[in-house]
Order: C-alpha cells, then sequence, then structure tokens
C-alpha cells in the first residue's frame, strides 16, 4: 500500500509568479484535502476535494484552487504568489466525502519559498 | 468558526518520565478530535483519536481524554523515550464540515537521555 506522495518536495517562487503542486493519494482513498503550514504553526486548512468537486473551503482567496482527477490525484495553483505564500503545502487523503471516515493520511509536503 | 488552543508551546522531559499537553475548542459541534506527530521533514503522523462519544482512549503508551463538557482535550504519553521527540499537534472537527480539521499551534515536545 503506497502513501501520499507529493512533488516537488522544494520550490523556489519569485512574487507575482504561478505554482502548481501535485498529489497522489494513498491506494483507496478517494478524497483529497489540503492544507498550508507556515513555519511554527499548525497546518491550516484550504480546501478539500471528492469525485473531483471541491467539498469545503478554509478561509483563502480565490487565487488558491485546484482540482481532482479520476485517479484521484490532486493539484493545488496559487496565482500571483505574494511573500506570505512561503509554507509547507500539505496533502492529506482519506475514504469518504463530507460523511465519510475522517482519518487523514497526510504526505511530506512541498516546501514552498517566495522571494 | 472553531479555534483550537494548545499548551504548551515546548515541553521537556527526562526519559521514562510522562508528558501531558492540553488543548481547548470553542465550538461544541466539534466531534472528531486527532492528535499528530510531525517529525523534522516530514509531514503530520495520526498517533491517536478520539470521538465525541468516548471519554478516553488508549493505546498502548499513549492516551487521549475528552472532557466535552469543558470543551478540552489532553494528550498524555507515558514512559516517554528519546524517539517520542517530535512536535505534536492537536485537532478538532465537526461532523458535515468536509471533516476539516482545525489544529493547534503545536508542542515541541524534548525527551532528554
Amino acid at each position: 500500500e503506497t502513501g501520499v506522495t507529493q512533488s516537488p518536495t522544494h520550490l523556489i517562487k519569485t512574487r507575482g509568479q504561478q505554482v502548481t503542486l501535485r498529489c497522489s493519494s494513498q491506494s483507496g482513498h478517494n478524497t483529497v484535502s489540503w492544507y498550508q503550514q507556515a513555519l511554527g504553526q499548525g497546518p491550516q486548512f484550504i480546501f478539500q476535494y471528492y469525485r473531483e468537486e471541491e467539498n469545503g473551503r478554509g478561509n483563502f482567496p480565490p487565487r488558491f484552487s485546484g482540482l481532482q482527477f479520476p485517479n484521484y490525484s490532486s493539484e493545488l495553483n496559487v496565482n500571483a504568489l505574494e511573500l506570505d505564500d512561503s509554507a509547507l503545502y500539505l496533502c492529506a487523503s482519506s475514504l469518504g466525502g463530507s460523511s465519510g471516515a475522517n482519518v487523514l493520511t497526510f504526505g511530506a509536503g512541498s516546501r514552498l519559498t517566495v522571494l | 468558526g472553531e479555534n483550537v488552543e494548545q499548551h504548551p508551546s515546548t515541553l521537556s522531559v527526562q526519559e521514562g518520565d510522562s508528558a501531558v499537553i492540553k488543548c481547548t475548542y470553542s465550538d461544541s459541534a466539534s466531534n472528531y478530535f486527532p492528535w499528530y506527530k510531525q517529525e523534522l521533514g516530514k509531514g503530520p503522523q495520526l498517533i491517536i483519536d478520539i470521538r465525541s462519544n468516548v471519554g478516553e482512549k488508549k493505546d498502548q503508551r499513549i492516551a487521549v481524554t475528552l472532557n466535552k463538557t469543558a470543551k478540552h482535550f489532553s494528550l498524555h504519553i507515558t514512559e516517554t523515550q528519546p524517539e517520542d521527540s517530535a512536535v505534536y499537534f492537536c485537532a478538532a472537527s465537526i461532523k458535515g464540515s468536509a471533516r476539516q480539521l482545525t489544529f493547534g499551534s503545536g508542542t515541541q515536545l524534548t525527551v532528554l537521555p
């Protein structure tokens, strides 16, 4: 059974650029959530995808967007990068939508630095 | 929305001693409370969780207690070992909210040999 894999592991962008982060969910999981973890803080919920549709969103602006594909993998896109977007972006997969089991399995994250 | 506060932010214990981390939550509709361990360079790993219909749960050296009336829950680690050193996060979620987890700010646990 494979876990959650994320790519890239590290990347550096400049302010105003766009970035795409990728996530492959754990085998058998159909729901993907994205979290932003700033240095020294707990993860913050960005959004969740279930059956290829956004199924809940945290307090993040529209320039944060995502996709889920038929194989349950997912992308997080961030446009017009700001310095405060520098963080570890965590992908978590789980089984079930809003009423399903909510045991999340996290990947190791993508470390984004915005200069 | 939900707010989770976690204390202490840092905790040092001698190997073999017990460690206790406490969290409070604000939304009485929260019904699921997981604890995650995050080691350097890794994502959070679930170590134990508890649901609102249970007051206590134990798994070997780890236990979690929940007081719904007071809206607080705690993690207890007994017989600590150096490999327990990591950042621990508590979290809470409300049923029907896409299982969105609200995390505490974390506790850096250091187990001294």
